[in-house]
């Protein structure tokens, strides 16, 4: 079956650590998305990509880096300099939009990250 | 900007009881209309989606029809489960890269 996989589901860190959560998608979409969801509040971008090896900031990108070295993966990495990095946080995939065709976004399970 | 409303939440109803969830957009041009859902603990999933104007969006007993004069989408079930329980989010989306998610609704369905 195809899908998005984010591991772990749960993540605990101390401040001051980096920590990188793992996305996987093997629905051959070439455009992937991590999202940040805090209790209340609706889905806020933090990077997207649309092609391999190239990706682009979001609304709320500080204090996290992205890379996208494979169509597959986009590990999303949160740093130290994220102020408030306790959150859930979703990667979604989907086909280019293009012109006149939206295409809806996958999303995978989640990942709960806790800083302490 | 664009934009996404939702009613607020928490909506509580009785089992078997009629579910409206509001939402209204704010948009330039002609965008798609999507209700995701939300279990508790997992990601979202697509439950519906209309991508022009008098198009209904439906599945799972849900049904949303896009309309363009009142710039709506609202989610309507005729007849709601325990399992229906979850937060819905209406987005949209203008043929870019940008997706606008609402803050969610949470429904809560008593037996």
């Amino acid at each position: 079956d195809g899908g998005i996989t984010q591991s772990p589901k749960y993540l605990f860190r101390k401040e001051g650590q980096n920590v990188t959560l793992s996305c996987e998608q093997n629905l051959n979409h070439d455009a992937m998305y991590w999202y940040r969801q805090d209790p209340g509040q609706g889905l806020r971008l933090i990077y997207y990509s649309q092609i391999v090896n190239d990706f682009q900031k979001g609304d709320i990108a500080e204090g996290y880096s992205v890379s996208r070295e494979k169509k597959e993966s986009f590990p999303l990495t949160v740093t130290s300099a994220q102020k408030n990095p306790t959150a859930f946080y979703l990667c979604a995939s989907s086909i280019v939009s293009s012109g006149d065709t939206t295409y809806e976004q996958y999303f995978g399970p989640g990942t709960r990250l806790t800083v302490t | 900007g664009d934009s996404v409303t939702q009613m607020e939440g928490p909506v509580t109803l009785s089992e078997e009881a009629f579910l409206t969830i509001n939402c209204t957009y704010t948009a330039t041009g002609y965008p798609s209309l999507f209700w995701y859902v939300q279990y508790p603990g997992e990601g979202l999933q697509l439950l519906l989606k209309a991508t022009k104007a008098d198009d209904k969006g439906s599945n799972k007993g849900f049904e949303a029809t896009y309309r363009k004069e009142t710039t709506s989408f609202h989610l309507e079930k005729g007849s709601v489960q325990v399992s229906d329980s979850a937060v819905y989010f209406c987005a949209l989306s203008g043929g870019t890269y940008k997706y606008i998610f609402g803050t969610g609704t949470r429904l809560k369905v008593l037996a």
